[in-house]
């Protein structure tokens, strides 16, 4: 699996679009950029994936330049809610019996969301 | 459709004791993985299991163990506990094999060794 680097942590305010960046310089062709959310003592969420171009859903868009090097997701007008861990995994998914370290999780990107 | 749920939510143990952790998966999903979350170490792989078949295995010693039922079902043993397996141990589930891209998450077991 691709090795990404995103912020530790970011602050905002309720109201506000955020935008988390994700770096992924070493993206293989398969790979697929996939984006999970993760509340305080609960399993991580899937948010969103996308291979390139734009992908939008009811949570969050997921933006991807043409290089495929980066990705930032956005989340629209947050809520207090919206405070939690995201984290981005870059993978082909297996499927074919690879991805033998299962999903690789980095530290994430603690968001805080202010009133 | 239900999610994936896992039992006990909450567990007690004392070192060199033995725990049994289980995961029911979401209705037709043949894939489960497990993982250990800890503050140190983040959220590592520790194994997956299709079909009643270990696929694929994290870097975990051969104190971590698991099985998988005919009805997907799957459990977690570890034993001889020491302080450091103190975590929370999630399962996820999937629909295919090694589909590591969309996983679904139970709310995990908080593990504590004393």
């Amino acid at each position: 699996l691709a090795k990404t680097t995103q912020p530790i942590s970011m602050d905002s305010y309720e109201g506000q679009e955020v935008n988390i960046t994700c770096s992924h310089n070493n993206i293989a062709t398969n790979d697929y950029i996939t984006w999970y959310q993760q509340f305080p003592s609960q399993g991580p969420r899937f948010i969103i994936q996308g291979y390139k171009t734009k992908v939008t859903n009811e949570v969050a868009s997921l933006f991807i330049p043409a290089d495929r090097k980066s990705s930032t997701l956005s989340l629209p007008r947050v809520s207090l809610s919206d405070t939690a861990v995201y984290y981005c995994l870059v993978g082909d998914g297996g499927g074919s019996g690879g991805g033998a370290d299962g999903l690789t999780f980095g530290k994430g990107t603690h968001l805080i969301i202010q009133p | 459709k239900a999610g994936v749920t896992q039992t006990p939510r909450y567990l007690i143990k004392t070192r060199g004791q033995q725990v049994t952790l289980s995961c029911s998966p979401i209705s037709g999903h043949r894939s489960v993985s497990w993982y250990q979350q800890t503050p140190g170490q983040g959220l590592q792989f520790l194994f997956e299991y299709f079909s009643e078949t270990q696929r694929n295995k994290g870097n975990f010693p051969g104190r971590f163990s698991g099985r998988q039922f005919s009805n997907s079902r799957s459990e977690m043993n570890v034993s001889t506990l020491e302080l450091g397996d103190s975590a929370l141990y999630l399962c996820a589930s999937s629909s295919r094999a090694s589909d590591y891209n969309e996983q679904f998450f139970g709310p995990g077991t908080r593990l504590t060794v004393l």
